[in-house]
């Protein structure tokens, strides 16, 4: 079946580094997988989407890349902020335009 | 900036009991969703919804679940007889015709809490 790793639960950095989070999936080729934030008790909130032709995305500080033969991708938040802690959840698209959640990976950035 | 609004923010129901969850998706959308995650754990895919009729819906959706567009802008999500192990968020979402984004919107969501 369909899987999706997100290889922390937690990762915790100091104000003004980069954050970088990792997502693996298996069994699956996804025409495209999107970036989420979630802060406690709150919807997802999209954050950017990057298609299987394409290698990277940026947005901001924000970079996604997508690499379809290693089936990971890789979010990057640069000169990261104490405002940018949150979960981060990675989301691959389903047959029906469904989204397939890993688990998240909970960021923390100390000032 | 449009955006999905649920209603409402927090239910507390006793077991058996019926509730019904109710979702604005953004208006020029066609496709909407229901999610849900029960706390500490990852959103699930509950149902997919697009042209009056379910288009694709998960193990999780049984047949205590049903939803409905009533109307132009309302998507309800109803439980008929709720359990315990039905506590916990409720996430709707929507976009529009695939194409050019595939971004789902997803809505501040319903905390459900069943005793």
């Amino acid at each position: 079946s369909q899987k999706i790793e997100q290889n922390s639960e937690a990762l915790n950095i100091q104000e003004g580094k980069t954050a970088t989070l990792t997502c693996n999936y298996t069994n699956y080729s996804p025409a495209y997988l999107q970036w989420y934030r979630q802060d406690p008790g709150r919807g997802p909130v999209f954050l950017l989407l990057i298609r299987e032709n394409e290698k990277e995305k940026r947005k901001e500080r924000l970079k996604v890349t997508f690499d379809t033969t290693l089936k990971q991708s890789l979010f990057h938040i640069t000169a990261s902020q104490p405002a940018d802690s949150a979960t981060y959840l990675c989301a691959l698209g389903g047959s029906q335009g469904n989204l397939i959640f890993g688990k998240g990976t909970k960021l923390s950035v100390k000032p | 900036e449009p955006e999905v609004t649920q209603t409402p923010s927090h239910q507390v129901t006793q077991m058996g009991q019926e509730v019904i969850l109710r979702c604005v998706p953004i208006s020029n959308h066609l496709y909407f969703y229901w999610y849900r995650q029960i706390l500490g754990q990852k959103v699930e895919f509950l149902v997919s919804f697009y042209n009056n009729e379910i288009s694709e819906k998960s193990e999780i959706f049984d047949d205590q679940f049903s939803v409905e567009r009533p109307d132009g802008s309302n998507f309800t999500l109803k439980i008929r007889s709720t359990k315990l192990e039905d506590s916990a968020m409720y996430f709707c979402a929507s976009r529009g015709l695939a194409g050019s984004t595939d971004t789902q919107y997803f809505g501040p969501g319903t905390r459900l809490t069943v005793l």
